[in-house]
């Protein structure tokens, strides 16, 4: 199985905050790396698709970067409602596989 | 709009099997692939298979062969997971998920999950 090391495992950021969260995966899967936001008691919902496509309805201030290895979710400006967990996902292969998630507190 | 209706909350006895569905709407059901995982109090995601709606052809998690299988009712777009022989540790939420029309697909939409207890 490819696994999918995502770090930090939480943060602490401030509002209007640049925030990076890295997933690095364990062999090259191409741009099959999705990012998924995930609030508490609630299904995650996806941000960012093929590494860097936005998914439709998520504000632009959510991007993302890499291919084969090396992976980055980026906030330009943390809001609110960001506040929550942060899962990668790779699905190059079977099993698909997530990173443990990073959970992105208030400062 | 697309959405994905899961049946509600159970609390399950050690042994026994637990089954959930998940009503698809929104789209073509035999367009996309569906995915099950779960989510274990405080844990990451675990995938546990895919079915393919059209032909029914299915593919389930290393750990979860010979205790899952997973189902689907074309005529009523929905999706069913059955798991059988359940222990303490199979107490999770579990959630389906619209994977793409190919295998490799992203999961676009997600069902607002099933809590399943297991307990004695």
């Amino acid at each position: 199985d490819i696994q999918m090391t995502q770090s930090p495992s939480s943060l602490s950021a401030s509002m209007g905050d640049r925030v990076t969260i890295t997933c690095r995966a364990s062999q090259t899967i191409s741009n099959y790396l999705h990012w998924y936001q995930q609030k508490p008691g609630k299904a995650p919902t996806l941000l960012i698709y093929a590494a860097s496509s936005l998914q439709s309805g998520v504000p632009s201030r959510f991007s993302g970067s890499g291919s084969e290895t090396d992976f980055t979710l980026t906030i330009s400006s943390l809001q609110p409602e960001d506040f929550a967990s942060y899962f990668c996902q790779q699905t190059y292969t079977t099993p698909p596989t997530f990173g443990q998630g990073t959970k992105v507190e208030i400062k | 709009q697309v959405q994905l209706v899961q049946s509600g909350a159970e609390v399950k006895k050690p042994g026994a099997s637990m089954k959930v569905s998940c009503k698809a709407s929104g789209y073509t059901f035999i367009g996309h692939y569906m995915h099950w995982l779960r989510q274990a109090p405080g844990q990451g995601l675990e995938w546990m298979g895919w079915i393919n709606p059209n032909g029914g052809a299915i593919n389930y998690a290393q750990d979860f062969q010979g205790r899952v299988t997973m189902t689907r009712d074309t005529s009523i777009s929905t999706a069913y997971m059955e798991l059988s022989g359940l222990t303490s540790d199979d107490t999770a939420m579990y959630y389906c998920a619209r994977g793409g029309r190919m295998i490799r697909g992203v999961y676009d939409y997600w069902g607002q999950g099933t809590l399943v207890t297991v307990s004695s």
